[in-house]
């Protein structure tokens, strides 16, 4: 069964600073998302990485994948208040006709002043 | 931009009440899906519905569950008989091509059982 596990869960940063959040799988994968998620909000989709070597970038954050690891990294370069939000990545297991994406615990992210 | 809309916003009932969600997918799109999320935890896959079928269930969607596609454009979620721990907020999602590409999530439904 497919386990995505997030690191850190919670993360309190200073505006400005740079910061790596992690996503780690535990099976054979070549499809991760990212969705960001403010308090009592829906999901929206910030990255949709479908291959080995994925690299995208919107804004301030930068996401890359890397399947052989079976590891995904979100990437904040000076981070500001408007990040402040809980991160999930999402993985598609690859089985054969699903259509099921496998979230991980989502990690909620803090900037502050 | 196209959105997906859920109603309502907020649901309470009693213990053994059946609830049905709401969803409009946006228009063009061909899958769709519902998941949930208990206060403070992950999202949690339940169902996905294709061509007017059931294409994929968690071991959640158990036989208290049931989804609808009635006139083309809803999507119901249906709990027959509710319990307490289907409390939780449940997004519908669809997308034009399956999960290729990326779903696009409604605000959700909190649904809370008494």
């Amino acid at each position: 069964e497919l386990k995505v596990e997030q690191n850190p869960l919670f993360l309190s940063m200073q505006e400005g600073k740079n910061y790596t959040i992690y996503c780690n799988y535990s099976t054979t994968s070549d499809r991760l998302y990212w969705y960001r998620q403010d308090p009592g909000k829906s999901l929206e989709s910030l990255f949709v990485l479908l291959s080995n070597g994925a690299v995208k970038q919107e804004g301030r954050l930068m996401a890359s994948l890397d399947t052989k690891a079976r590891l995904s990294t979100l990437h904040i370069t000076a981070a500001v208040h408007d990040l402040s939000a809980t991160y999930f990545c999402a993985v598609d297991p690859r089985l054969s006709g699903s259509e099921k994406l496998v979230f991980g615990k989502g990690m909620k992210l803090t900037v502050n002043p | 931009e196209p959105e997906v809309t859920q109603t309502p916003s907020h649901q309470v009932t009693q213990m053994g009440q059946e609830v049905i969600l709401r969803c409009v997918p946006i228009s063009n799109h061909l899958y769709f899906y519902w998941y949930r999320q208990i206060l403070g935890q992950k999202v949690e896959f339940l169902v996905s519905f294709y061509n007017n079928e059931i294409s994929e269930k968690s071991e959640i969607f158990d036989d208290q569950f049931s989804v609808e596609r009635p006139d083309g454009s809803n999507f119901t979620l249906k709990i027959r008989s509710t319990k307490l721990e289907d409390s939780a907020m449940y997004f519908c999602a669809s997308s034009l091509t399956g999960i290729n590409e990326k779903l696009f999530f409604g605000s959700g439904t909190q649904l809370s059982v008494l």
